[in-house]
């Protein structure tokens, strides 16, 4: 069964900083990739995906995430941090046969001024 | 376009009460499904749909029914609510590509008590 991984419940970043967040899949073939942002009280919001191609994509919001076929890694990049990224951040796979999407259990980020 | 709405946005139930949690769409999407997160687990998908008619059970199905008679409407029936129900609910959809995001709506928080 596919399953989804993000080992930080939590981090926090300086203002300015740069981030990574880790994402890490299980699944038998390359699935589609997902990460999505959510903020306090809100649902949520696409920042960016992979299904094929250039491994390195970009999304909104100055974001990007590189996949990782080797390390079944997806992990999400910005090179600096606003205050106004502070949220919540998902990884979300969907299996190639089908539409079921899992999400890992998210990462809360805090940003320190 | 009003997206993906949820009614009501927040409900007190008593133990073995039912209900039903409203969602709409109106982007004619294909793939619907319905969400509940708690804290320190993310979203887990409840029950999903490809289409009016077809449904199928997520990772979380017991104590929930949903039906798809039209493409825009995906109702959630608690058939008889357990304290283990309290959550937040969201309901998401996107087109028929499996590369496609989902859009979601802005959540119910249920609680039972």
């Amino acid at each position: 069964a596919q399953s989804v991984t993000q080992p930080d419940i939590h981090i926090t970043v300086s203002e300015g900083a740069s981030l990574e967040l880790r994402c890490n899949y299980s699944y038998g073939a390359t699935p589609y990739l997902f990460w999505y942002v959510q903020s306090p009280g809100q649902g949520l919001q696409l920042l960016l995906k992979y299904f094929s191609g250039d491994t390195l994509v970009q999304g909104i919001k100055g974001f990007e995430a590189e996949f990782k076929r080797s390390q079944s890694s997806f992990n999400l990049r910005k090179p600096s941090v606003h205050w106004s990224d502070a949220a919540e951040y998902f990884c979300a796979v969907r299996n190639t046969g089908g539409f079921k999407t899992i999400f890992g259990a998210g990462t809360r980020l805090f940003v320190k001024a | 376009n009003a997206g993906v709405t949820q009614t009501p946005k927040f409900q007190v139930l008593k133990t073995g009460q039912s209900m039903t949690l409203q969602c709409a769409q109106d982007m004619n999407h294909e793939y619907m499904s319905w969400y509940r997160q708690d804290p320190g687990m993310g979203l887990r998908l409840i029950h999903y749909s490809v289409g009016a008619g077809i449904t199928d059970q997520g990772e979380v199905p017991n104590g929930y029914n949903v039906s798809r008679s039209t493409t825009e409407d995906f109702p959630l029936r608690l058939l008889s609510a357990a304290p283990s129900q309290t959550s937040v609910y969201f309901c998401a959809s996107s087109y028929g590509q499996r590369e496609n995001e989902q859009y979601f709506g802005p959540g119910t928080r249920l609680t039972v008590t």
